[in-house]
């Protein structure tokens, strides 16, 4: 079975400053995607940036890339220049076409963000 | 685009009584599926339907179940409600399933 692990359980950044979230995962599938979602105290679970597999490049969104490494079955997030509004709990997931639509959480890692 | 969209957002219940829980799927996105997060548990993957077919389900009891329409939408259903059964259920969709799904804003369920 596939699994998700996030070391860090709480993170901290001071405003402006670039932080990186870290995530391993388990699989012995070729095809897969990955996620990164935020979800803030209002609780909607927001996706951040995606990552397919078979795609060496790394995943870039503004502020937020990733550190993708396959072999080393390691995805980790970096927000750069980060704003109050980044405090959330961040999840990694795990998804491919064989597990279906079920996407696999790690346990999250919870950011804050320091003026 | 309007996104994903669950009704009731909040719902309060007693331990024995059912709740039904409804998700409406951005527009063009044919699968549904559903988690529960606790502070115990985390998100978990209860199930998904796809073109009103419960395409993949997750490990739990069979007082869960759920149903999709043929204009997507999906609705969840819990009867004989237990204490444990209080959660965030987030409902989301996508296209295909096994790629980028979107998130609606969750039910708080409350069981007492």
């Amino acid at each position: 079975a596939q699994t998700v692990t996030q070391s860090q359980p709480e993170m901290s950044v001071q405003e402006a400053e670039t932080v990186t979230l870290s995530c391993t995962y388990d699989t012995s599938e070729s095809d897969y995607y990955l996620f990164w979602y935020k979800q803030p105290p209002s609780r909607q679970m927001i996706l951040v940036i995606r990552q397919e597999a078979y795609k060496q490049q790394n995943a870039t969104e503004n502020r937020f890339s990733v550190n993708f490494q396959k072999a080393a079955k390691s995805f980790s997030l970096k927000i750069s220049d980060s704003q109050l509004g980044d405090a959330a709990m961040y999840f990694c997931a795990y998804v491919s076409e064989t597990s279906g639509s079920r996407l696999t959480f790690g346990e999250g890692t919870q950011l804050t963000v320091n003026p | 685009k309007a996104g994903v969209t669950q009704t009731p957002r909040y719902l309060i219940k007693t331990r024995g009584q059912q709740v039904t829980l409804s998700c409406s799927p951005i527009s063009g996105h044919r699968s549904v599926s559903w988690y529960q997060q606790t502070p115990g548990q985390g998100l978990q993957f209860l199930f998904e339907y796809f073109s009103e077919t419960q395409r993949n389900k997750g490990n739990f009891p069979g007082r869960f179940s759920g149903r999709q329409f043929s204009n997507s939408r999906s609705e969840m259903n819990v009867s004989t409600l237990e204490l444990g059964d209080s959660a965030l259920y987030l409902c989301a969709s996508s296209t295909q399933g096994w790629n980028e799904q979107f998130f609606g804003p969750g039910t708080r369920l409350t069981v007492l």
